[in-house]
């Protein structure tokens, strides 16, 4: 049973545009969402996170959106850049098991110059 | 410089043939853990250390076995490696109180069990 879902295992967007990475969850006790980036032959590594008391929150130039009531976040990209091809992975974990993180399959994300 | 280092990167071997995977990190970490990552199945968390001497099973914690006698080191142990286990294996830390922020992944072990 997949507790976090991100069911599209690639996108495509051209340089400059939005990239939009969306992530399910069935879960209703997750009250903390992650997102990581990976490259090939490298470990994943934090992009940016979101509690379960927020709706947005923003870095740079990502930023996640959290709506609770239909159990999806999704990443926005803008702009993107050809940088930011990698493998993306949505996480998520339930208060009183923070250390238990359970990952969703990921979406590779190819931004084309 | 602040990392996540593992041992071996990559590792053939015969079922049934005990191994154990290094994973030490430099930050002073409270939090280690172990993913595995397999095609179509992304990372799935195998066990985790919030301190220690003190471990807890992830969601696929079968056929492993890890221990945190220093807060440096965090091994996991195949006992009688099998097939199955043929994959992508990450360590990864993280500050207790930073557990659901930011964790640091090593770069990963390819294992693969004949």
């Amino acid at each position: 049973d997949q507790q976090v879902k991100q069911n599209s295992p690639s996108l495509s967007v051209q340089e400059g545009r939005i990239s939009i990475l969306n992530c399910d969850y069935t879960n209703s006790m997750f009250d903390y969402f992650l997102w990581y980036k990976k490259y090939p032959a490298e470990g994943p590594t934090f992009l940016i996170s979101i509690s379960s008391i927020k709706d947005k929150n923003e870095d740079g130039r990502f930023t996640v959106f959290l709506n609770k009531s239909a159990k999806h976040l999704s990443l926005h990209i803008v702009p993107s850049q050809p940088g930011d091809s990698a493998v993306y992975f949505c996480a998520a974990s339930r208060g009183g098991s923070q250390g238990n993180l359970i990952f969703g399959k990921g979406t590779k994300l190819s931004v084309k110059p | 410089e602040a990392q996540v280092t593992q041992n071996p990167r990559y590792l053939i071997t015969v079922t049934g043939k005990k191994l154990t995977v290094t994973c030490s990190q430099n930050m002073n970490h409270e939090y280690m853990s172990w993913y595995r990552q397999d095609p179509g199945l992304g990372l799935r968390q195998i066990y985790y250390s919030m301190n220690v001497e003190v471990t807890d099973k992830g969601d696929v914690p079968e056929g492993y076995k890890v221990s945190r006698k220093e807060k440096r080191n965090f091994p996991l142990i195949l006992e009688s490696p099998s097939p199955n286990q043929t994959s992508l294996y990450f360590c990864a830390s993280s500050y207790r109180g930073k557990i659901r922020d930011e964790q640091y992944f090593g770069p990963g072990t390819r294992l693969t069990v004949t």
